[in-house]
């Protein structure tokens, strides 16, 4: 079984569309993480949940909402999509800081 | 501020040793972590130290830590191909929940 998985692995949109990516832990991780990586293989942390509540908010545009809505979910939800936010977007888990367990990540390409 | 810097790309020969070395800035680090990066897939957490040690060793795996000159080091004993990947830096300061990550270096190993 997936520790944590996030759907879809492919997204391809046109600039200003809305989309949404999704993740899962079946790991009974209390925290859980969305990074971003970009072609340079940079990675930046932009949100981090404990136990449902936001406690890492980094620098990161309104266009981007996360969302819990358990302890074991935690999506992301871009609007109005611009050509910067492709990337390789990657959900992580852990018990406690630092993220243990990456999902596969999910490649978006705004075209 | 923050900051985690590691050189970006390390060749070595089969069977030779690696190592690959990390700086950062943040004089509050308590934790320091290697994660390994396989192409297409998510960052796997290999081995961490805390900061008030200086050596950790766990199989073919060797963490150094020089705390005076924040340098931190990964050796891999006997490198395989299987170790081609990119590995990453990162450090968790005394508050614990934000981890930053260094740009990878990858690991290009030849038969």
């Amino acid at each position: 079984d997936t520790a944590v998985s996030q759907t879809p692995k492919y997204l391809v949109t046109q600039m200003g569309n809305d989309k949404s990516i999704k993740c899962e832990q079946n790991l009974g991780h209390d925290t859980m993480y969305w990074y971003k990586q970009d072609s340079k293989k940079f990675l930046k942390i932009m949100f981090s949940y404990n136990n449902k509540e936001l406690i890492i908010n980094e620098t990161v545009p309104n266009r981007f909402s996360p969302k819990s809505p358990d302890k074991a979910h935690l999506n992301l939800h871009i609007n109005s999509l611009e050509l910067g936010d492709s990337a390789v977007y990657f959900c992580a888990s852990s018990q406690e800081s630092p993220p243990r367990v990456f999902g596969p990540g999910t490649r978006l390409t705004v075209l | 501020g923050e900051d985690v810097e590691q050189s970006l790309f390390l060749s070595v020969r089969e069977g030779d040793s690696s190592v690959i070395n990390c700086t950062y800035t943040d004089s509050s680090s308590t934790y320091l972590y290697w994660y390994k990066q396989e192409p297409g897939a998510g960052l796997q957490l290999l081995t961490y130290i805390f900061s008030n040690m200086d050596m950790k060793q766990d199989q073919r795996l060797t963490v150094l830590l020089n705390k005076k000159d924040k340098h931190l080091s990964l050796r891999i004993a006997d490198t395989q191909t299987g170790d081609s990947a990119i590995y990453f830096c990162a450090e968790t300061n005394t508050g614990g929940f934000k981890t930053i990550f260094g740009a990878g270096t990858r690991l290009f190993v030849k038969a």
